[in-house]
């Protein structure tokens, strides 16, 4: 199994840009998260899908971030327009219910730098 | 709303010795599980071990092992025979299992440096 991939891996944007990032859930996994991590603040949920329907997304932080999940293979995290405090590294997760323990896998993460 | 606190944001162990990361949470629940992950410097997030909570076992892996204590709201990590491969950021996280959450809460981490 490839695991859960990320694309891209660092991102560097200026001020203003739209930013977007990308995910690829391991197949058959019915659960999808996004995790924002900061020095300040650690590993925040930002938003969770299941089934390619956001479930809970009170870890948005604002208007800016907008998350999608098209398909059971794809799901993308949108930030427009970006600020130099959303610079950190988001993690794209996955995992089923029909598994035991509900272990969450995580992709590489995407290291993000708004300029 | 479930917390979960890692006192030690550094630790240190010298090559073969044995280190113990505390973790502490708080919850009103009596179903949950526990878990410990690993991030290595290339950023990976790596699942260590788990703990359901309804169970007095602890749970090992290797030369991992925990020591959950449910009274106590406490879920240490002890890594034995410590390699140069186990420096990383450990991370205990809390996953309820009410409410039909999947959510995961995570510690701040703790940083742990392995000497030669």
């Amino acid at each position: 199994d490839a695991g859960v991939i990320q694309s891209p891996r660092h991102e560097v944007t200026e001020m203003g840009q739209e930013v977007t990032l990308r995910c690829k859930p391991i197949s058959g996994h019915d659960y999808l998260f996004w995790y924002r991590q900061t020095m300040m603040r650690g590993l925040e949920l930002l938003i969770y899908f299941n089934n390619n329907v956001p479930i809970d997304d009170s870890g948005m932080p604002e208007d800016r971030f907008s998350a999608k999940m098209p398909n059971a293979s794809f799901s993308t995290l949108k930030i427009q327009p970006s600020e130099p405090r959303d610079s950190a590294v988001y993690f794209c997760a996955s995992n089923s219910d029909l598994g035991s323990f509900y272990e969450q896998y995580f992709g590489p993460g995407t290291r993000l730098t708004v300029t | 709303a479930q917390t979960v606190t890692q006192s030690q944001p550094e630790m240190s162990v010298q090559e073969a010795e044995t280190v113990t990361l505390s973790c502490t949470y708080d919850t009103s629940e009596s179903d949950y599980y526990l878990f410990w992950y690993k991030q290595p410097p290339s950023r990976q997030m790596i699942l260590v071990i788990r703990q359901e909570a309804y169970k007095q076992q602890n749970a090992t892996e290797n030369r991992f092992s925990v020591n959950f204590q449910k009274a106590a709201k406490s879920f240490s990590l002890k890594i034995s025979d410590s390699q140069l491969g186990d420096a990383a950021m450990y991370f205990c996280a809390y996953r309820s299992l009410q409410g039909g959450s999947e959510k995961l809460v995570f510690g701040k981490g703790t940083k742990l440096t392995v000497n030669p």
